[in-house]
């Protein structure tokens, strides 16, 4: 059982147009983490979301956190082919600590 | 310096081989984390050293071995690895008990098994 289920997966789409990557899960996180990850490289942090509610911006980047701590979502504006890669959602359980990542949304953005 | 520097960035080892995996960061973070990343998946947490101290040891064989020699340096001793255990290991970490402020991964090691 996935603890968080990020949607979609795939994703291929044309220079311009905008897109939503969706983070679900039914238990609560003290955080979310989103990460971008580039073919062989390491993830590299975008945002951590803590509050509720919270919404972040990050120029064409914007990351929400839902209101009772167990969804977030990306929304990205007019996207670029350097846009592409990975993208990871990743969320801490205050019980143990441990930082779980979602499946992964793999992004890719057409000239 | 706000980097993490894992060594080597590619390693090929027969099943008989012993090798290490040495991560290094100068950040302060007193958190060191080992990853192993199939393709086209999400990282998954190995091992978790806290104060230099294993706190987390996510049921990994015992063909991988790890240490921390020191708050600066992580290392993964690998021995009688198996093919499948082909993969890209990340090492990561963070400051204890703030990690709500995120992780700083390394490149990795793109590890191949023949």
């Amino acid at each position: 059982t996935q603890l968080l289920e990020q949607s979609p997966q795939f994703l291929s789409i044309q220079e311009g147009e905008n897109l939503t990557v969706y983070c679900n899960s039914s238990s609560v996180f003290s955080s979310l983490q989103w990460y971008r990850q580039e073919p062989g490289e390491g993830p590299v942090l975008l945002v951590t979301v803590v509050t509720g509610g919270e919404v972040k911006k990050l120029k064409r980047l914007t990351f929400q956190f839902g209101d009772a701590r167990k969804d977030s979502s990306l929304h990205i504006t007019a996207a670029q082919p350097g846009d592409t890669g990975l993208y990871l959602c990743a969320g801490v359980r205050s019980n143990t600590g441990k930082l779980i990542f979602g499946q992964g949304t793999t992004l890719q953005v057409k000239p | 310096d706000t980097e993490v520097t894992q060594t080597p960035k590619h390693l090929v080892m027969g099943m008989t081989n012993k090798k290490s995996l040495k991560c290094e960061q100068h950040m302060g973070h007193r958190a060191m984390y080992w990853y192993k990343q199939k393709a086209k998946k999400p990282p998954e947490l190995m091992f978790v050293y806290s104060y230099e101290k294993l706190s987390i040891n996510e049921s990994v064989p015992s063909r991988f071995s790890p240490e921390c020699p020191n708050s600066s340096l992580l290392n993964l001793h690998l021995h009688a690895l198996q093919p499948e255990d082909s993969a890209l290991y990340l090492c990561a970490s963070s400051q204890v008990g703030q990690v709500t402020y995120g992780y700083t991964f390394g490149s990795g090691t793109r590890l191949t098994v023949v």
